[in-house]
């Protein structure tokens, strides 16, 4: 079965680091793109980071330069790094694979797969 | 970046009503555009992408239109199921792949 299980949530005080994890089963992390979202309380979907099949990676400028996404391939998940945690930063993370499809003579781009989110609070 | 507006920020409607939901791209996307649909608590999940492909497993009831800067989503017969948030999300170019804002479908 194709699955992703985050972790690694809870409250931290600001200014504090966190690691979410992400745990694939059914797939390879690292045979796909895979991206993390994340949902502020009472709010829409924020687009946050992604890490293409071959390693490179893209971020919102909201998260730039504070949070990492990474991946363990021996262990088939998905990281995100988050240091200098802000009051702003509190959501629910999610993770998603990001499947690459091949409309010819384009390539898109979709969420098809979603772990059921992990929480993150920033507060002291 | 591109900014996804979609309206209505909410609706309501009845079981069995035909439902329209409308997403603007601030520059052409082409077809470039996916779905999804979140219930409380619960994790989005694709309807649509490519503008208009139905995600496998999707009920038919739902389709997707357009191109270019102008997107529709549309619930031909709104069932007890379907009350929920969607949100439209480009895929154009480089990241950041953004949200629109949602829009709740809720029960009249």
């Amino acid at each position: 079965e194709v699955q992703l299980v985050e972790s690694g949530g809870g409250l931290i005080q600001p200014g504090g680091s966190l690691r979410l994890s992400c745990a694939a089963s059914g797939f390879s992390v690292s045979d796909n793109y895979m991206s993390w979202v994340r949902q502020a309380p009472g709010k829409g979907l924020e687009w946050v980071s992604v890490i293409y099949s071959g390693g490179n990676t893209n971020y919102a400028d909201s998260v730039k330069g504070r949070f990492t996404i990474s991946r363990d391939n021996s262990k088939n998940t998905l990281y995100l790094q988050m240091n200098s945690l802000r009051a702003e930063d509190t959501a629910v993370f999610y993770c998603a694979r990001t499947k690459r499809e091949l409309l010819s003579p384009n390539y898109y781009y979709y969420m098809d797969v979603w772990g059921k989110g992990t929480t993150v609070t920033v507060s002291s | 970046d591109i900014q996804m507006t979609q309206s209505p920020s909410s609706l309501s409607a009845s079981v069995g009503d035909r439902v329209t939901v409308t997403c603007r791209a601030s520059q052409s996307i082409g077809s470039y555009l996916n779905w999804y649909q979140q219930k409380p608590g619960k994790a989005p999940k694709l309807l649509i992408y490519a503008a208009s492909s139905l995600q496998s497993g999707v009920p038919s009831r739902f389709s997707g239109s357009g191109s270019g800067t102008d997107f529709t989503l549309t619930i031909s017969s709104l069932q007890p199921e379907d009350f929920a948030t969607y949100y439209c999300q480009h895929n154009y170019g480089n990241p950041p792949w953004t949200f629109g804002q949602g829009t709740k479908v809720e029960i009249k």
